[in-house]
């Protein structure tokens, strides 16, 4: 692994379904962040994390979940899905808070 | 005024032309700026830090005035390759990123 890797690449959900978005990164970063991107509305934070064990809320973070057990990993869940998810998820990593980020391949999610 | 604004574009730009555009800020506050850049259906990557006597890296150049509260970026001697979207970023009080929704550069041959 090097930088910051997502999984699954793209996913095509039906709605109603729970789903788990994975990131990991071997950077050894303390800060991580989950942003979606859509047409139009540029890049929000949905999530971040300062450090493991710790998260916070950003601009958009009604529907999804985090947790960060460790250092490396920052999966996003989505309880139940709903259309108004379909985006583009990318995670992000940075040595602290509020340094430069670091940005993973993204996942392409469509809820159908 | 919303947090970082940025004009979409297109900006059109003949191959070794120069381009430039700037990205206004609300938060006078504000510390670091950065300019990323994005590549249809990739991610985000940094190009270039923005500091407050402006910086240069190769064929890129960024200034940050912070009177009039905008950053500029300038693209000389345009290639094919620089096509893509150029995003603003603003450090927040609060240690988290603004993303501005970018700047399309479509350089034609």
């Amino acid at each position: 692994i090097a930088g910051i890797t997502q999984a699954p690449t793209s996913q095509i959900l039906a709605a109603g379904r729970r789903m788990t978005l994975r990131c990991t990164q071997d950077m050894r970063h303390n800060a991580m962040y989950w942003y979606r991107q859509d047409l139009g509305l540029g890049l929000r934070l949905i999530h971040y994390s300062n450090t493991a064990g710790t998260t916070g809320k950003g601009e958009v973070p009604d529907g999804y979940s985090v947790s960060r057990a460790n250092t490396d990993d920052f999966p996003l869940t989505l309880a139940s899905a709903v259309p108004s998810q379909t985006s583009v998820y990318f995670c992000a990593s940075s040595e602290v808070l509020g340094e430069t980020q670091y940005f993973g391949p993204g996942t392409r999610l469509l809820v159908l | 005024r919303k947090e970082v604004e940025q004009d979409p574009g297109p900006f059109n730009v003949p191959e070794g032309a120069t381009v430039a555009f700037n990205c206004t800020y609300s938060n006078s506050a504000s510390q670091s700026f950065f300019w990323y850049r994005q590549d249809c259906r990739k991610e985000p990557k940094l190009l270039m830090s923005v500091y407050s006597s402006g910086n240069e890296d190769g064929r890129f150049t960024a200034q940050l005035n912070r009177a009039s509260q905008y950053i500029s970026l300038l693209i000389r001697d345009s290639k094919l390759s620089d096509s893509a979207t150029y995003l603003c970023v603003v450090k927040r009080g609060n240690n988290r990123l603004a993303f501005g929704k970018g700047n399309q550069v479509v350089v034609i041959p």
